[in-house]
């Protein structure tokens, strides 16, 4: 299984709203990304996890809280966002050096676009 | 942030044509690697070239990496209409814990 799922595929959400984006993977890697994509922009990175502990945060507002229950899974929690939040949320997966075979490459997600009226 | 630049940012051609992209980026790098996107989708990696080489080949696609102008580019060779997607380089920088920084990417249309 090669695959990095994500759920939902699309969100609408209210500026009160408390939603969560999901992301899975079962190819045994053990750290797991958070990127942002505008439209017509690369994606930026928001949260890296390594072996389930948050390693790098990059200065990413509160509002925006992940959090990792184990190594397949990586959530990320929204709460009172802002329309300029409204983006396509990108999940990613990459082994670790000794985990096995190509452990350079970060295998993504399809993405969950989300819209904040 | 984002680390390097892409050229063109658009570039349209006829199927069958080939088409060149090139990156720039600015610090040392173990590797950098070139990404497809299809529009609105998640990223499909293409192809890694390690800091130690020079040029390599998959397919249809050529990379070529010269690290002392710390830039790439990405060749696609005998183009197809389904080829039609955005195309980003990535760094992975030396020290970054396996950190990918983005170019700005290239908006490539393959005209059938």
């Amino acid at each position: 299984d090669t695959e990095v799922t994500q759920t939902p595929k699309h969100l609408v959400m209210g500026m009160t709203n408390k939603k969560s984006l999901k992301c899975e993977q079962h190819m045994g890697h053990r750290a797991m990304y958070w990127y942002k994509q505008k439209a017509k922009k690369p994606p930026e990175l928001m949260f890296v996890y390594s072996y389930e502990k948050l390693s790098i945060n990059e200065s990413v507002p509160s509002r925006f809280s992940p959090e990792c229950p184990n190594s397949s899974l990586l959530n990320l929690h929204l709460h009172a966002l802002q329309p300029e939040d409204s983006a396509l949320y990108l999940c990613a997966s990459i082994g670790l050096a000794g985990s096995g075979s190509s452990y350079n490459e970060q295998f993504f997600g399809p993405g969950t676009r989300l819209t904040v009226l | 942030s984002q680390q390097g630049e892409e050229d063109p940012q658009a570039l349209s051609i006829q199927e069958g044509e080939n088409a060149t992209m090139n990156c720039s980026y600015k610090t040392s790098i173990n590797n950098l690697q070139w990404y497809r996107q299809n529009s609105g989708r998640g990223l499909v990696h293409l192809i890694l070239i390690r800091s130690n080489e020079r040029e390599k080949h998959s397919g249809r696609l050529r990379v070529t990496l010269d690290t002392s102008k710390k830039s790439s580019s990405l060749l696609i060779t005998a183009s197809r209409a389904a080829d039609t997607a955005s195309y980003f380089c990535a760094t992975d920088a030396k020290g970054s814990a396996r950190q990918l920084t983005f170019g700005s990417g290239t908006q490539l249309t393959v005209l059938p």
